[in-house]
């Protein structure tokens, strides 16, 4: 089936300093999604983006559609202690019949203030 | 989160028993989904539900079984809990296969079978 690398698994940085994670598969996607999971919770949408090519940001975060269509990054700029938690990236296709959204394996973020 | 409840939160059973998760939502959402978070795995589906009485499996549905009755709830049954079992369980909903969205997670069950 289909399989997103993403990477690296973990980062530990300081305040202040930007992030960088990405996500590739073999596969190509329609949709490219970036959620966050702060610790106890479930992930929550950060960024959806739906076209090869597409820079989207929300804030801090800037997230890009790969122009192949097999892969995305999202960084972080300026991290904050509130940055802490795992980042995951989404691949979608509308179609399929076992739930078609596949998930990476997430980045686990710490930030030393 | 606001419109999907998952209970209970945190429970213990011992290696046998069955137990069941529960997954309530107030969206009227299509479709809801089984996840299973394990620390090197991510996010695994169980199995998950297009519609009443209607699911399907997902990719580590082995030892687990699901009921939609009502469009709200969606249950997960540990029909004889084992240690391998031990997870954070995530429920999930989506109003359409293709959500533009994506899904909304709940807050998750921390379970553990000792």
């Amino acid at each position: 089936g289909q399989q997103l690398n993403q990477s690296p698994q973990s980062m530990f940085i300081q305040e202040g300093e930007d992030v960088s994670m990405n996500c590739t598969s073999s596969s190509i996607f329609n949709t490219w999604l970036w959620y966050k999971q702060d610790p106890g919770e479930g992930p929550v949408l950060l960024i959806a983006l739906y076209k090869a090519g597409e820079l989207t940001s929300n804030g801090r975060l800037t997230a890009q559609f790969g122009i192949t269509r097999k892969d995305s990054f999202l960084n972080i700029s300026a991290s904050i202690p509130s940055d802490v938690g795992i980042y995951f990236c989404a691949g979608m296709n509308y179609g399929g019949s076992q739930g078609n959204l596949i998930f990476g394996k997430g980045t686990k973020l710490s930030v030393k203030p | 989160d606001a419109g999907i409840t998952q209970s209970p939160r945190h429970k213990v059973t011992e290696t046998g028993t069955p137990v069941t998760l529960r997954c309530h939502q107030t969206e009227n959402h299509r479709y809801m989904y089984w996840y299973r978070q394990d620390p090197g795995h991510g996010l695994r589906l169980i199995h998950y539900s297009y519609g009443v009485k209607d699911t399907d499996k997902g990719e580590v549905s082995d030892g687990y079984s699901v009921s939609r009755s009502k469009t709200e709830d969606f249950l997960l049954t540990l029909e004889s809990a084992t240690s391998s079992q031990t997870s954070v369980y995530f429920c999930a909903i989506s109003e359409s296969q293709g959500a533009l969205r994506g899904y909304t997670f709940g807050s998750g069950t921390r379970l553990t079978v000792v």
